[in-house]
């Protein structure tokens, strides 16, 4: 079976520019969150979404802003990058509530 | 104060060496506790996931849980060179479908031949 699957694997912007990332995530899976990962530092929550509805919002500016399709797909958009957007991105996965998450291989976004 | 500790290391073992990974949290809602392991260039991979104080073992690893002291371990036995990665605890918070996972730092380990 497929994991979760991110695209592109790896991103080179500069400052001021906009940026979307995209996440499939395992068949059957309705919650996908996405994380962003510096170097060194464990992951910290961006966002969740659950059956198309946002269920959760970390502590990071409206810049950044996401969505869910009807097929459980997701967005992420981050707009005006500045260089500390500079990070791994990673979408998780789950059945929903405290089930499992599983987390596909990320999108490295490189702000120049 | 984070609410999730955990000691980035590096730690480095010899290859057959037990290995003991740890981390202390401060929020009692956590109800799920999870180790995941992390290669380099790639995304997190789910090793253990408990819900209970106690065990959980799985082939050489083993989840241990203390609810009361707010701590959770991972052991590895036997460990092989294929096991340097970075290992990462994390909790969920939230209810119903709705919740998040807090992460600790991660630790590096480093399995020499």
């Amino acid at each position: 079976d497929a994991g979760v699957t991110q695209s592109p694997t790896h991103l080179i912007k500069t400052r001021g520019q906009q940026v979307t990332l995209r996440c499939s995530p395992i068949s059957g899976h309705k919650s996908v969150s996405w994380y962003q990962q510096v170097l060194g530092q464990g992951p910290q929550f961006i966002f969740q979404y659950y059956e198309k509805e946002e269920r959760g919002r970390g502590n990071f500016p409206d810049r950044f802003s996401a969505r869910q399709f009807p097929n459980y797909s997701s967005e992420l958009n981050v707009n005006a990058l500045l260089l500390g957007d500079s990070a791994l991105y990673l979408c998780a996965s789950s059945f929903g509530g405290g089930q499992p998450q599983h987390f596909g291989d990320g999108t490295r976004l490189s702000i120049l | 104060q984070k609410e999730v500790e955990q000691d980035p290391g590096p730690l480095s073992v010899p290859e057959g060496a037990i290995v003991s990974l740890n981390c202390t949290y401060s929020n009692s809602a956590f109800q799920y506790f999870m180790w995941y392991r992390q290669y380099s260039r790639k995304g997190p991979e789910l090793l253990m996931y408990t819900y209970s104080s106690g065990n959980k073992e799985d082939g050489r690893f083993t989840a241990q849980v203390d609810k009361s002291s707010k701590y959770i371990s991972l052991f590895i036995r036997d460990s092989q060179p294929s096991d340097s990665a970075t290992y990462l605890c994390a909790m969920f918070y939230g209810s119903g479908n709705t919740g998040k996972l807090i992460f600790g730092q991660g630790t590096t380990l480093q399995v020499k031949p």
